[in-house]
Order: C-alpha cells, then structure tokens, then sequence
C-alpha cells in the first residue's frame, strides 16, 4: 500500500525559532498534499492544500506567512512554523493523494511539536 | 462550509457490547471515509463507502452511508479492548479534494 513518511517524529524547540516538518511520500508520486493539525483528543483540522508546483492553500484563518508549506517535487512537502510560540505545540499530519487529491489520502504518522 | 456532525463523543463500554458511532451532515457527500487513530500516530482508514445507502462489512464492523449520502454510522459488534482508539468519520465533498472530518468519538472497551 501507499505509504507516507513524516520527519522529525517528534520535535522540542524554543519559543522564537523555527521548524521544518517533512512529509514524503514513499512509493507513489503525490500531486497533492494536505497538512493537517490536531489538538489533543481532538479531531483532524485542515490547515492547507498543497499542489506540486504551486503556491499552497490555505484554510481561512491559517496564517500562511506562519505556515510555510512548499511542494517542491512529487515525492516531498514541507511545513515550516516561523517563529514558533509555545500555542504553535500541537501534533502535525500531512496526508498526500494521487489524482490533484480526488483520490485516497494517505495519511503520515505525525509530528508532534512542543514549544517551550 | 460543509460540516459534519459526529456523535458521541466519548464512548466507554464494556467487552462484548455493541455500539454504534453516527455521523450526520445536512450536506451531501460525493463519499465518505472512516479513520481509526491511536495517539501519536496518524489516521488509519478502515473504509470508504460511496454510493448512497451502501452497506460494508469488515469483521465486527459495518459500515453504512446514508440513502441521501448525507449521514453514515460505524457499528461494532461484541467490541474488543483492541477497538479502542479514536474514530473519524470524513466526508468529500464538492471542494476539490477536501476532506471535512467529524469531531471524532473515542472509544474506550474494557476488559
């Protein structure tokens, strides 16, 4: 089956700095990728869609300027949280898709970013 | 903005009892998809239903979608402590591609 890598796993950074969060996906070429945040016990919230090639979507209220996500080939995304602030902690999922995403999302397994 | 009501919450039942997880929507979907996730680790699916009134079968669990595809329900069957985990109901809608996930129900079986 389809599957997605996230890198880090898991990351701890200070208040101020930023972070790059990858998403990969391992044996399929993603037209499209979808970054996702989740608070704890809570369900999936849509933050951006990610097209290869072109500028990101973001979900209304979702800073892009804060959330730099890049598409820069079929096989990678990246989500980069600028001058992160301890209310930025929160577990990250990226999920890509064949077909510009009217097909199965395939999700990652998560990155959980703390802020201290 | 389509929404997508999932119901209950928080579920904490004992093994062997049944239970059902609903999610209603007055928006129709061109499909819907049901995610099981653990913590820490991303959203596993189990099914994708997509025509109205569809009825799927995996083990203990049946899925259904609505006739009017605008509501489906998970039931579970004798659940196992290893059902439990937390439950997401996702519909695809008319926005190219998007998702729009329930609030999700956390199911907790006792031994």
């Amino acid at each position: 089956g389809a599957v997605v890598s996230q890198h880090p796993s898991w990351v701890i950074c200070k208040s101020g700095t930023s972070v790059k969060i990858e998403c990969r996906s391992l044996d399929f070429q993603a037209t499209t990728m979808f970054w996702y945040r989740q608070f704890p016990k809570q369900s999936l919230m849509l933050m951006a869609t990610s097209n290869e090639g072109s500028k990101a979507t973001y979900e209304q209220g979702v800073e892009k300027d804060k959330f730099l996500i890049n598409h820069a080939s079929l096989t990678l995304s990246t989500l980069t949280v600028t001058s992160a602030h301890p209310e930025d902690s929160s577990f990250y999922i990226c999920s890509a898709s064949l077909d510009r995403g009217l097909g199965t999302q395939y999700f990652g397994p998560g990155t959980r970013l703390l802020v201290l | 903005t389509q929404l997508l009501e999932q119901s209950p919450q928080f579920l904490s039942i004992q093994e062997g009892e049944n239970l059902t997880v609903y999610c209603n929507s007055s928006s129709v979907f061109s499909s819907l998809q049901w995610y099981r996730q653990e913590p820490g680790e991303g959203p596993v699916l189990l099914v994708t239903v997509v025509t109205g009134g569809e009825v799927k079968k995996l083990k203990r669990l049946t899925f259904q979608f609505g006739d009017a595809r605008k509501d489906s329900s998970l039931h579970i069957t004798a659940a196992q402590p290893g059902d439990t985990g937390l439950y997401l109901c996702a519909g695809r809608g008319t926005s190219y591609g998007k998702l729009t996930f329930g609030q999700g129900t956390i199911l907790t079986v006792h031994p």
